[in-house]
Parts: C-alpha cells; structure tokens; sequence
C-alpha cells in the first residue's frame, strides 16, 4: 500500500519551460490536492478535486493548472515556469467526512 | 477564508523536556489535522482531531472545538522531534480543502 505517489522528487526548469507534475493515490479517495510550501511559510492550496471528473482554484491557482485524470490520479502543469514557482509541491488525497488526508513526500521544484 | 494561527513560531528545548503546542482557528471546522514535517520534508500525520483528546505514545493532543482551538502535547522531547509542527483545518464538505497555519519550529538539542 504505497499511499499518495508523487514524481518526480526533485526537478529543475528553466524560466518559460513547461512540465507536469504527477501524483496517485491507491486509497481509494475521492478528493486530492495540490498544495505549495514556501520558505516560512504553511502550505497553500494550488487546486483541489473534490471528485472525478471536476477540478476547482484554491488560493493559489494562477500559472498552474490540473487535471483529473481518473479517480487515482491528478496531475499540476505549469505550462511556462516562472523563477516565483520555485517551491515544493506537496499532493494530498482524502475522503470526505471524517477521515484524515495523506501527503505525497513532495516534489521540489527550482525554476531558473 | 478561515484564519489558523499557530503559536510559539519557534520553540527550542533540551532533550526530556515538555513542550505544548497551540493552534487556533477562526471558525467552526469539522476536521483538524496535526502534522510534523521531518527534516527531509515529509508531512507525517500525528492526529486526526476535529475534538476531543487522543494520546499516541509521548504525544497527546486535544482540540476544544466550541472554544475553536487544538493542543498539542510532547512529553519527554527527543532528538528525532525536532521539525515543525503543523495545524490543518477544513470546515467541512472537501470544498476547501486543508487550510494550514505558518507551523511551529521545535528544536530539540542534545
């Protein structure tokens, strides 16, 4: 039971490239997230599933954008990475109500 | 949105000391979550406590929801404590997901 998967660990872009972040949870769970942590700072949310098939913005959403691909995964691309994407990226899966969320170990992230 | 703050931001102590953690929050929650995160940044939950008390080894927790904050108890501090210490709320549904506080600090010395 490997819990919330995240790849890759570490990754660096150069200003203006793109990427996809991946995650998969084998819980079970109908909602996931994406979450980024700064120096500092507590996590902020990028954007959220509350289930398959539907995807919404969170605190953070500008310059980023998701897809749920089915009930396991949810994947965050940034289409043109700015230096102040520079963060890690933390995915998280639960179900609703009464249960607790599991994170991912995180994906740091340098953009240059 | 809800407001979480936690409090000390840093704390550092020798190692057996007690230490007591403190989260508040600025609206009714439905679930509320403590986190460590190590020093190679994993998020490890500590407890699922949207009220009541739990206790898990030298650590306990208890979250006063009608009064709108949680607690976090570490009794005999070691070493491997050492990270930071976060609170998560959500107020319900999944629609927000977890809002979390800045975190505490700990340092636990030799």
């Amino acid at each position: 039971n490997a819990g919330v998967t995240q790849t890759p660990k570490f990754q660096v872009l150069k200003t203006g490239q793109s990427m996809t972040l991946q995650c998969a949870q084998d819980m079970n769970h109908n909602s996931m997230y994406w979450y980024r942590q700064d120096p500092g700072m507590g996590l902020r949310l990028i954007y959220y599933s509350a289930s398959e098939g539907t995807t919404d913005k969170g605190e953070v959403p500008n310059g980023y954008n998701v897809s749920r691909l089915n009930k396991r995964e949810f994947s965050l691309r940034l289409e043109s990475a700015a230096p102040s994407q520079t963060s890690v990226y933390f995915c998280a899966s639960i179900t609703f109500p009464n249960t607790e969320a599991f994170f991912g170990q995180g994906t740091r992230l340098t953009v240059v | 949105g809800i407001q979480v703050e936690q409090s000390p931001p840093d704390l550092i102590l020798q190692e057996g000391a007690n230490s007591t953690l403190r989260c508040n929050f600025s609206d009714s929650v439905n679930n509320l979550q403590w986190f460590h995160q190590n020093p190679w940044g994993q998020l490890i939950n500590l407890f699922y406590i949207p009220s009541g008390t739990k206790q898990n080894g030298r650590l306990s927790a208890t979250t006063v929801a009608t009064e709108r904050y949680s607690l976090l108890y570490i009794s005999s501090s070691q070493t491997t404590d050492s990270g930071v210490y976060f609170c998560a709320v959500e107020r319900g549904g999944g629609a927000d997901g977890l809002t979390f506080g800045k975190g505490t600090h700990l340092i636990i010395q030799p």
